[in-house]
């Protein structure tokens, strides 16, 4: 079964300071992953998409790895700020079969002053 | 260009009762999909429209259903509604819906079942 599972379930961090998220996957055959920022009570909102040959993907202080062997991506932020307070949720997507799209549950982050 | 609108942006219904949600997605998109998000599954996809034609659907009852008229707005209906319904409900659009491109979601109905 297709699978998606993010680590860690939250994390509190002083703003100002680096973190990174993580996100491993079964899904199989791989097409894209993609990662979201959701904010509380809004719609998720896209922060990169990555395909099969993208190792590394920037979208300002948001960076995307790829590693496709071991099936593992994470999602670095830099000199983090209390906007980025937020849900961020792995999603990962197959051409193959019904259910195209698998999710993780996301990690909720919080920055702190 | 607008973004994607949902309608109403919250609702509460009672079990048994039914149910439907619109969406309209950013113009020139033909690509309408839902989402269900819930605390403890997460997001789980509904299914998918594309030019008025359901494209992909997830693992959901039949008590779910939607369409897509030929302005690509599209409506979600949930029947017979049970507790277990309560939730966020997402539409997302995409231009071609190739699953290449990025979908914009809106900001969701929340759905209340009592």
């Amino acid at each position: 079964k297709n699978q998606v599972e993010q680590s860690p379930q939250s994390l509190i961090i002083l703003e100002g300071k680096n973190c990174t998220l993580q996100c491993n996957y079964t899904v199989s055959p791989f097409s894209n992953l993609r990662w979201y920022k959701q904010d509380t009570g809004r719609g998720p909102v896209s922060l990169t998409i990555m395909t099969f040959s993208e190792n590394t993907k920037s979208n300002g202080r948001y960076t995307a790895t790829l590693d496709a062997d071991t099936k593992q991506s994470s999602l670095h932020i830099t000199a983090s700020q209390l906007s980025d307070s937020a849900s961020y949720i792995c999603v990962v997507r197959t051409n193959f079969g019904n259910e195209k799209l698998t999710f993780g549950t996301g990690t909720r982050l919080t920055i702190i002053p | 260009k607008a973004g994607v609108t949902q309608t109403p942006r919250y609702l509460i219904k009672t079990r048994g009762q039914q149910v439907t949600l619109s969406c309209s997605p950013i113009s020139g998109h033909r690509s309408v999909s839902w989402y269900q998000q819930t605390p403890g599954q997460g997001l789980q996809f509904l299914f998918e429209y594309f030019s008025e034609t359901q494209r992909n659907k997830g693992n959901f009852p039949g008590r779910f259903s939607g369409r897509q008229f030929s302005n690509s707005r599209s409506e979600m209906n949930v029947s017979t509604l049970e507790l277990g319904d309560s939730a966020l409900y997402l539409c997302a659009s995409s231009d071609q819906g190739t699953g290449k491109e990025t979908q914009y979601f809106g900001p969701g109905t929340r759905l209340l079942v009592l």
